[in-house]
């Protein structure tokens, strides 16, 4: 089975700019979660997406959004860019209907975001 | 609130033991261990749930005391391939289920020598 995918790998972008990022979960898992990860504040949960549904939130502003699509493939937008949130952004994917809370999260490679 | 993971370092020479302890204040569903290589996606070790129930792979050894809201890994014998950052993730025990919002601590950092 492919493992997840996400792209773009690489995206520099300018404060005030909007991104999108893209991630192709594992065949068959429902469940994707969304990761910030700073050397900072280390590994941060976003939310995560089950059939389509955001089924959970972490503590980020409403300029972080997100949505998954009928085949589980997720997006995370965000909008007016800061410089804080350069970081790598990383997709997971569980199988099964509890997702992360129960089951093994397979990690993407991440998104590696830098705002100037 | 993020669980707090201690030690925060740790160096060992090839064939030696670790432990990394992993705590929260709140009352926990499940405990999650990840292995973060450096430029790598973290990779996933064990999961304990409440109950006793524990899923993950058999070379890894892992407690959880529920009624302290503490975790251990136990890394034994370890080897050159064992270094990297190990994060425990929490799920909090919120009604009936709590579905997929992990928590993470701040990791521990984990170099093998020869």
């Amino acid at each position: 089975k492919a493992g997840v995918t996400q792209t773009p790998r690489y995206l520099i972008k300018t404060r005030g700019q909007q991104v999108t990022l893209s991630c192709s979960p594992i065949s068959g898992h429902r469940s994707v979660s969304w990761y910030q990860q700073t050397p900072g504040q280390g590994l941060q949960f976003l939310f995560e997406y089950f059939s389509e549904t955001q089924r959970n939130k972490g503590n980020f502003p409403g300029r972080f959004s997100g949505r998954q699509f009928s085949n589980s493939r997720s997006e995370m937008n965000v909008s007016t860019l800061e410089l804080g949130d350069s970081a790598l952004y990383l997709c997971a994917s569980s199988p099964g209907l509890a997702g992360g809370a129960y089951n093994e999260q397979f990690f993407g490679p991440g998104t590696r975001l830098t705002v100037l | 609130q993020q669980p707090v993971q201690s030690p925060q370092a740790v160096i060992l020479r090839e064939g030696e033991d670790a432990v990394i302890n992993c705590s929260s204040s709140k009352a926990l569903y499940s405990v999650h261990w990840y292995r973060q290589k450096h430029g790598e996606a973290p990779v996933f070790l064990m999961i304990l749930l409440k109950g006793g129930e524990q899923k993950g792979h058999e070379k890894i050894s892992a407690s959880f005391n529920e009624k302290k809201q503490q975790s251990s890994l136990y890394l034994t014998a370890s080897q050159l391939s064992y270094s990297g950052t190990y994060f425990c993730g929490t799920v909090y025990q919120a009604g009936g289920t709590s579905y997929g919002k992990l928590t993470f601590g701040q990791g521990t950092i984990l170099t093998v020598h020869p």
